[in-house]
């Protein structure tokens, strides 16, 4: 079975600082990697994904992940955060496409002005 | 807008009831899940339909059922409704491309009093 750890549960940053949100996952074979965010009152949106190929992976709004299998990560970053990022990021897995995602159980990232 | 609606937005009853809840997967979408969000258990997946046919099962009670009709729309029943059954449900749908990428509709928020 899959697991997700998010490592931070809150993560309050200034605005346009840099951040990291952290993400380890356990699997005993491949998986796809995704990382969605939940503004308020909002379901999820998809932010990036890892299926395969290249271990740096470019989403929207100016985030990218990297993918380290070695280390079992797959940490989100964002070079100069806006007050506009502030909400819950959840990172998931899935063993592939069109299977259910197991999802950790978020960070919430406070930019403050 | 993701294009996966879910009615009702928000759904107050009282213990011991039943409630539907309902899904329309984005347009050519076949597979549909559902999940549950909540405070202590964080994204729980529950249960997923391919093209009419249960797929996959997770963290779902007895309590609850779901399907998926030939239009390709879902209901996820909840019955005998306890108080810990108040969260926010979402269902999500994904197609062949993509990389099996989920669409999240907005959710139902369901309060159990």
């Amino acid at each position: 079975a899959q697991s997700v750890t998010q490592l931070d549960s809150q993560v309050p940053v200034f605005e346009e600082a840099p951040v990291e949100l952290r993400c380890n996952y356990s699997s005993s074979v491949s998986v796809y990697l995704f990382w969605y965010v939940q503004y308020p009152n909002q379901g999820l949106q998809l932010l990036l994904k890892y299926l395969s190929g290249s271990t740096l992976v470019k989403g929207i709004n100016g985030f990218e992940a990297e993918f380290n299998k070695s280390q079992t990560s797959f940490h989100l970053r964002k070079p100069s955060v806006h007050i506009s990022d502030t909400a819950e990021y959840f990172c998931a897995v899935s063993l592939s496409g069109n299977t259910p995602l197991v999802f950790g159980k978020g960070t919430r990232l406070s930019v403050i002005a | 807008d993701s294009g996966v609606t879910q009615t009702p937005k928000h759904l107050i009853t009282a213990t011991g009831q039943r409630v539907t809840l309902r899904c329309s997967p984005r347009s050519g979408d076949l597979s549909v899940y559902w999940y549950q969000q909540s405070l202590d258990q964080g994204l729980q997946f529950l249960i997923q339909y391919y093209n009419g046919e249960e797929r996959a099962k997770g963290n779902i009670l007895e309590r609850f059922s779901a399907q998926q009709f030939p239009d390709l729309h879902s209901e996820l029943n909840l019955s005998s409704l306890e108080l810990g059954d108040s969260a926010l449900y979402f269902c999500a749908s994904s197609g062949l491309i993509g990389g099996g990428e989920q669409f999240f509709g907005p959710g139902t928020r369901l309060t159990v009093l």
